[in-house]
């Protein structure tokens, strides 16, 4: 069975203090893994796919990378309007038993204070 | 690009009311869609998925007769929560995509429904 772990749960920042976010997967084959921003009584905002081991995004503030195991959520300089939770999700090649959907991680609550 | 608009974004009805949620790909045809449930500081849960003019496909614990989708376009895709009791209070989140599975899933702003 697929299963994503984030951590840590909750994050506190100063702002312009730089930190990374964890996303710990387990899948038979991965299809891709996504990266989205969801804000208090909103829908998750898409941010990033990444399909393969090494691979590397940026958007603003943010950079995604992957490996094997993987995958971090690296924000710099981070400033108030970043405080969201961070969903990490992946979704399995053909052949394995959630092939098709995504499996969601339980989150990271980031709060960025002035 | 990419926007999914659902509506209505709250709603609050009696025990025992149907309720409609509709969700639109506003600029990009959704070949699939989903429909998902959210509990409060949870991550998000699956409901079922949908292909355009295809029976949806439910996920293992889901009444399909409680919670009807019906996929009637590349576009629009609804849910209707029949017969809703206190128990179905939830967050209820639509996401759509096109293309091939590698493809990122767009959400939908959520509609909090409240059963009263």
């Amino acid at each position: 069975e697929d299963q994503v772990t984030q951590s840590p749960e909750a994050l506190r920042l100063q702002e312009g203090e730089s930190s990374s976010l964890n996303c710990s997967y387990t899948v038979s084959g991965l299809r891709g893994l996504f990266w989205y921003r969801q804000d208090p009584g909103k829908g998750p905002e898409f941010l990033f796919t990444l399909y393969s081991a090494g691979e590397e995004k940026e958007k603003e503030r943010l950079k995604a990378t992957l490996t094997k195991k993987e995958s971090f959520l690296h924000i710099t300089a981070p400033k108030p309007e970043d405080s969201a939770t961070y969903l990490c999700a992946v979704r399995a090649r053909a052949g394995g038993t959630s092939y098709g959907k995504l499996t969601f991680g339980q989150g990271t609550i980031l709060t960025v204070h002035p | 690009g990419a926007v999914v608009s659902q509506h209505p974004s709250r709603v609050i009805c009696k025990s025992g009311t149907s309720v409609k949620i509709e969700c639109r790909s506003l600029d990009f045809q959704a070949t699939t869609m989903f429909w998902y449930r959210q509990f409060p500081k949870k991550s998000l849960m699956l409901m079922a998925t949908s292909n355009e003019g295809s029976k949806a496909t439910y996920e293992q614990g889901v009444e399909k007769d409680k919670f009807l989708i019906n996929h009637a376009s590349l576009t629009l895709s609804t849910l209707t929560v029949t017969s809703a009791h206190p128990e179905d209070s939830s967050f209820y989140i639509c996401s759509a995509r096109t293309g091939g599975e590698d493809q990122p899933q767009h959400f939908g702003d959520g509609t909090r429904l409240s059963i009263l």
